[in-house]
């Protein structure tokens, strides 16, 4: 079935240096993405979302980019800080057809 | 105070006892989710309420059964569950079903299943 996925489950990256975590998805007909950060013992908590008339979405400290081409999403994390230590998600849906589908997550660890 | 709340946050028992997982949302929305998280897995949705009516289920076993009394609240009513079934189940909830936006996370309620 399509579903959507993470290339890398672990992530380090040192404090201060920008984090790049990617998603890659296999439904074309996919317009909506969204990413979620959890935090150990917390429920996911929405970062940003863009749709698919987007090619970029920037928050603070964070732009998501998407590229429908090659159906890849990616999460940018500016500066990042050990608060950002947590699981990402990406998750999308067609046009509210569906539930949000999730990937599996990629952990990202900071160190200080 | 969260928009979604869950209770028990921790959960322990027995593969013969029932029990109930209790979610509540405070933001005026009109569906609501079960999800579980398993570890290594994507996040796996179980049931689906839109004003108070089950929308999807998602070839649950029976030993899990939900209930949806009002919009603001859901239960997962739980019996004779198996080890397997340990997880962190979450609750979310959106403005409505069938359409693009954020669901909002519950804190979840960590099973244990001895």
């Amino acid at each position: 079935g399509e579903s959507v996925g993470l290339h890398l489950p672990t992530l380090s990256v040192q404090e201060g240096d920008n984090s790049i975590i990617n998603c890659a998805y296999s439904n074309s007909a996919s317009d909506y993405f969204i990413w979620y950060k959890q935090e150990s013992g917390k429920g996911p908590q929405f970062i940003i979302d863009i749709r698919s008339n987007m090619d970029k979405r920037q928050g603070q400290r964070v732009t998501v980019l998407l590229n429908k081409t090659v159906k890849h999403l990616s999460l940018q994390i500016a500066a990042t800080q050990p608060g950002d230590s947590a699981v990402y998600f990406c998750a999308e849906n067609n046009a509210g057809n569906t539930p949000l589908v999730f990937g599996k997550g990629t952990r990202l660890s900071v160190i200080a | 105070e969260t928009g979604v709340t869950q209770t028990p946050r921790h959960l322990v028992m027995g593969m013969t006892n029932k029990k109930s997982l209790k979610c509540e949302q405070h933001l005026g929305h009109n569906a609501m989710y079960w999800y579980k998280q398993s570890a290594k897995k994507p996040l796996e949705l179980m049931f689906v309420y839109s004003l108070e009516e089950r929308v999807e289920n998602n070839s649950v076993p029976s030993r899990f059964s939900p209930e949806c009394p009002n919009s603001s609240h859901l239960f997962l009513h739980l019996h004779t569950l198996q080890p397997e079934d340990s997880a962190l189940y979450l609750c979310a909830s959106s403005q409505v079903f069938r359409t693009t936006g954020e669901l909002f996370f519950g804190e979840g309620s960590r099973l244990t299943v001895l």
